[in-house]
């Protein structure tokens, strides 16, 4: 997988709470994808972070999800007052700043699989 | 609006067989396709990327295909093995944005009977 770290791998969290997911994208990748997988479906986008922006996020709910990548860190995507519905397994992915190399190539993290209970 | 379909949704075979998985998208002006495995629990194993001017990429036993006309790829598994048994994607990234969205297909859930 390239090096996109993903954590924690497993989260558990009550209805009500509030779930961050944490995505480390390889070294020198300015760019920040966001999948989610619900149970028995494909891979849906979510959010397309840059450094500091969020360029697209048409496949974010338009409530409780929220996603940031800093300029320092890593790229957060956070759901608050977490419900049943929102058990999946959320992926994110990096690719290198278009015209470097591989260009636009993405590479893939190993997914956080969430579970409100 | 870029989408992806792969048939079979699920597929049986004997050990030994060989096998095509199919993906069709519905716009043809992708930058590249790539083909993914996910294992049950697990994460995306990339297996062949396939940039929008190749036809075609080989990777052991299994092969790719990309018809960009007609919106089509297929993956070619050749002898197929019980530990090829897991969910195969699809995915294509467009030219028509500034950026490379990936889009995926739903899957085709393999299963290798020994």
């Amino acid at each position: 997988n390239a090096g996109v770290m993903q954590n924690p791998r497993h989260l558990v969290r009550r209805r009500g709470q509030e779930a961050r997911l944490r995505c480390s994208p390889v070294k020198g990748h300015s760019h920040v994808y966001w999948y989610r997988q619900l149970p028995e479906e494909g891979l849906k986008f979510m959010v397309y972070l840059q450094k500091e922006n969020i360029i697209d996020e048409s496949g974010m709910p338009k409530e409780r999800f929220s996603a940031e990548f800093p300029k320092e860190g890593p790229s957060i995507l956070r759901i608050q007052q977490v419900v049943r519905g929102d058990s999946a397994a959320y992926f994110c992915a990096s690719s290198p700043t278009p015209g470097q190399g591989l260009g636009n190539t993405i590479y893939f993290g190993e997914g956080s699989w969430l579970t409100v209970v | 609006k870029q989408e992806v379909t792969q048939i079979p949704a699920a597929l049986s075979v004997p050990e030994g067989e060989n096998l095509v998985l199919n993906c069709s998208f519905t716009d043809s002006a992708i930058y590249n396709l790539q083909w993914f495995r996910q294992d049950p629990g697990k994460g995306l194993t990339s297996l062949l990327l396939i940039q929008s001017s190749q036809r075609e990429q080989t990777s052991g036993r299994l092969n790719a295909s990309l018809d960009k006309s007609s919106g089509r790829s297929t993956l070619y598994i050749a002898a197929s093995q019980p530990g090829d048994s897991a969910t195969y994607l699809c995915a294509v990234s467009g030219v028509k944005t500034s950026y490379d969205k990936v889009i995926f297909g739903p899957g085709t859930s393999l299963s290798v009977i020994p």
